[in-house]
């Protein structure tokens, strides 16, 4: 048990770029949330995937924001014409489907937009 | 629409102390609650989770207490030392499809030596 991933761990833009996150989940984990979190506050619920399939997505996931989890193994968070408002850090969490729902969380992924 | 609330925002205690951080939530039909600690500029990492039929849990120096009908739960945290210095997060787990998180502010410690 190697424990979620994330890449890249920091990642500075310049606004109006696009930018793409990955996380890998703990193997045979098969819940994938996505949360973002800005300075002083607790994360937020952005979607989260059950095997490949994605399905919620909360309102604070703009036209711009898509994920994808194809293979039901990791995902993928791109952000496309990024503004300054995206600057956070982005944590992923896996959980398994069965037991206590308990998620695990990767290290997240800074992102800075200039 | 559940909200979660942890008070104090911030606590600066001398080394040695046991403390008490506090968290409510507004809508008692909740799957789990789980306690996480965050290290400035890093991730989450799960500390203690307590079940919707369960009163507490202990881990260590840690125990976490949970009374759903009342909405709140408490993070004892014994003779604390400056390693346990971080924010401390609480999130309830929503009793629907999804068990998705929902997180209040935290609260920052600082444990002086």
């Amino acid at each position: 048990d190697t424990g979620v991933s994330q890449d890249p761990r920091h990642k500075i833009t310049k606004r109006g770029q696009n930018v793409t996150f990955r996380c890998d989940p703990i193997s045979e984990h098969n819940r994938l949330y996505w949360y973002r979190q800005t300075l002083g506050q607790g994360p937020e619920f952005l979607t989260y995937f059950q095997n490949e399939a994605q399905l919620e997505k909360s309102r604070l996931l703009s036209d711009r924001f898509s994920a994808e989890r194809p293979k039901g193994s990791f995902s993928t968070l791109e952000i496309q014409r990024t503004e300054q408002g995206d600057s956070a850090m982005y944590l992923c969490a896996s959980s398994t489907l069965a037991g206590v729902y308990e998620q695990f969380f990767g290290p997240g992924t800074r992102l800075t937009v200039l | 629409k559940q909200e979660v609330t942890q008070i104090p925002a911030a606590l600066s205690v001398p080394e040695g102390e046991n403390l008490v951080l506090n968290c409510s939530f507004t809508d008692s039909a909740i799957y789990n609650l789980q306690w996480f600690r965050q290290d400035p500029g890093k991730g989450l990492t799960s500390l203690l989770l307590i079940q919707s039929s369960q009163r507490e849990q202990t881990s260590g120096r840690l125990n976490a207490s949970l009374d759903k009908s009342s909405g709140r739960s408490t993070l004892y945290i014994a003779a604390s030392q400056p390693g346990d210095s971080a924010t401390y997060l609480c999130a309830v787990a929503l009793m629907d499809s999804s068990y998705k998180l929902i997180f209040g502010s935290g609260t920052r410690l600082l444990v002086r030596p």
